[in-house]
């Protein structure tokens, strides 16, 4: 099955500057690679995703670039304010799968103030 | 428009007790699905349900069972729970057209076996 490794584990950044965080995934046909935000109790949020026909989207101060040959996609996010402290997961699918979502282990992720 | 709902939020269990975890979504979604969240780790999908009656297992669904009788609920049912089931489980939805991939989640129930 799908195989999706997410670095790095933790990153804190000061205010302002920016955050990256990287994911590898295994499965070539994997077509689908959404990235999730989750807060402090509650349950993830869908905040940014990318098709594989495209190679970058960006969303205000979040973008996601997707490199299909080296099978890797990274989350961008600019200009980082207190409130992008969350936990950020990637995912890849891919519809064979029965829209099943491959998770990665997750970037805790603190903005110093 | 309440999206996904579970219940209960949290939950202490004695080892070998039995409970049913509730979820509903109101957005007529026909796919939906079970994950748990150990501590700094990841979601794995234990079971997932493309539509009413239908229901498969995920990654790791040895220790829990599910139905799915309509398309608005799917229970998650923990049968002689175990310590290793101490988690936070998340239920999830997805349209399964449109947008087929894109999975909105409940709030979660905080599970502890002791």
């Amino acid at each position: 099955g799908e195989n999706v490794e997410q670095h790095p584990s933790t990153l804190s950044v000061q205010e302002g500057d920016s955050a990256v965080i990287k994911c590898t995934y295994s499965d070539s046909a994997s077509n689908y690679f959404p990235w999730y935000k989750q807060e402090l109790g509650k349950g993830p949020q869908l905040i940014i995703d990318i098709r594989s026909n495209v190679g970058e989207k960006k969303d205000q101060r979040i973008a996601v670039t997707l490199n299909k040959t080296a099978k890797h996609f990274s989350l961008h996010i600019t200009e980082t304010q207190p409130e992008d402290s969350a936990v950020y997961f990637c995912a890849a699918t891919f519809q064979a799968a029965g829209n099943k979502l491959t998770f990665g282990g997750g970037t805790r992720v603190l903005v110093k103030p | 428009n309440a999206g996904v709902t579970q219940t209960p939020k949290f939950r202490i269990l004695k080892i070998g007790q039995s409970m049913t975890l509730q979820c509903t979504q109101d957005m007529n979604h026909n796919y939906m699905y079970w994950y748990r969240q150990d501590p700094g780790m990841g979601l794995k999908l234990i079971y997932y349900s493309v539509g009413a009656g239908i229901t498969d297992k995920g990654e790791v669904p040895n220790g829990y069972n599910v139905s799915r009788s309509t398309t608005e609920d799917f229970p998650l049912r923990l049968e002689l729970a175990a310590p290793s089931q101490t988690s936070v489980y998340f239920c999830a939805s997805s349209a399964g057209t449109g947008r087929p991939y894109e999975q909105y989640f409940g709030p979660g129930t905080r599970l502890t076996v002791t």
